[in-house]
């Protein structure tokens, strides 16, 4: 079952940053936090992710608070091509599935 | 970057008929992979896992006498929808965990609509 919470919805003006909140207070110790996203009618697309310290890549950053309890995904610069659903697991490190909740539906203005 | 293909992308059938959607790791070796489903607006389901070699393990709910998963190769899921009804039209998307490194791949999704 899906262990995160997400807002449904949220809106970015073009240029700005995004910033997508999950929670998920629920964590082990040996669970990682991911982020993928889904573009319309397309498959997950492999965001980022982290255990306990903040991760960097071209796509996005992650915050993940001290006590591991949230994290917020931040995507610096949101284009319109950024419009897409974003879904916030946790999964250990030696499990496989990825259980999906609802994600944040995030819409990129123009 | 590794690549999962699914094949087809898109598929039309007729009520009662069978369909086989197939999933493959392009550049790695899949031990495991699994089977999704998405209905319009949701998010999406985990189906099945799928084990190279051995049976599928199924979610609760899921049929598996209905899904059919085949896993012969370490590249090579297919999912077999059998007598395939209206309720079954969803988009199905497959993913693969690269043996080597535990980083799981997902396919482009599959569009299934029962006419």
């Amino acid at each position: 079952d899906a262990k995160t919470t997400q807002p449904p919805s949220m809106d970015c003006a073009e240029g700005r940053a995004a910033n997508l909140p999950c929670n998920h207070s629920t964590i082990s110790g040996n669970e990682y936090v991911y982020w993928y996203r889904q573009i319309h009618s397309q498959g997950p697309q492999y965001i980022i992710h982290g255990l306990k310290n903040n991760e960097t890549n071209e796509m996005a950053s992650l915050i993940i608070t001290e006590d591991r309890k949230s994290s917020t995904l931040i995507l610096p610069h949101a284009t319109l091509r950024d419009t897409a659903v974003y879904y916030c697991i946790v999964r250990s490190n030696t499990g496989n599935q990825f259980y999906f909740g609802t994600g944040t539906s995030l819409t990129v203005i123009p | 970057g590794a690549v999962v293909s699914q094949h087809p992308s898109r598929v039309i059938c007729k009520s009662g008929t069978s369909v086989k959607i197939e999933c493959r790791s392009l550049d790695f070796q899949a031990t495991t992979m699994f089977w999704y489903r998405q209905f319009p607006k949701q998010s999406l389901m985990l189906m099945a896992t799928s084990n190279e070699g051995s049976k599928a393990t199924y979610e609760q709910g899921v049929e598996k006498d209905k899904f059919l998963i085949n896993h012969a190769s370490l590249t090579l899921s297919t999912l077999t929808v059998t007598s395939a009804h209206p309720e079954d039209s969803s988009f199905y998307i497959c993913s693969a965990t690269d043996g080597g490194t535990g980083e799981a791949f997902f396919g482009q999704g599959t569009r299934l609509t029962v006419v």
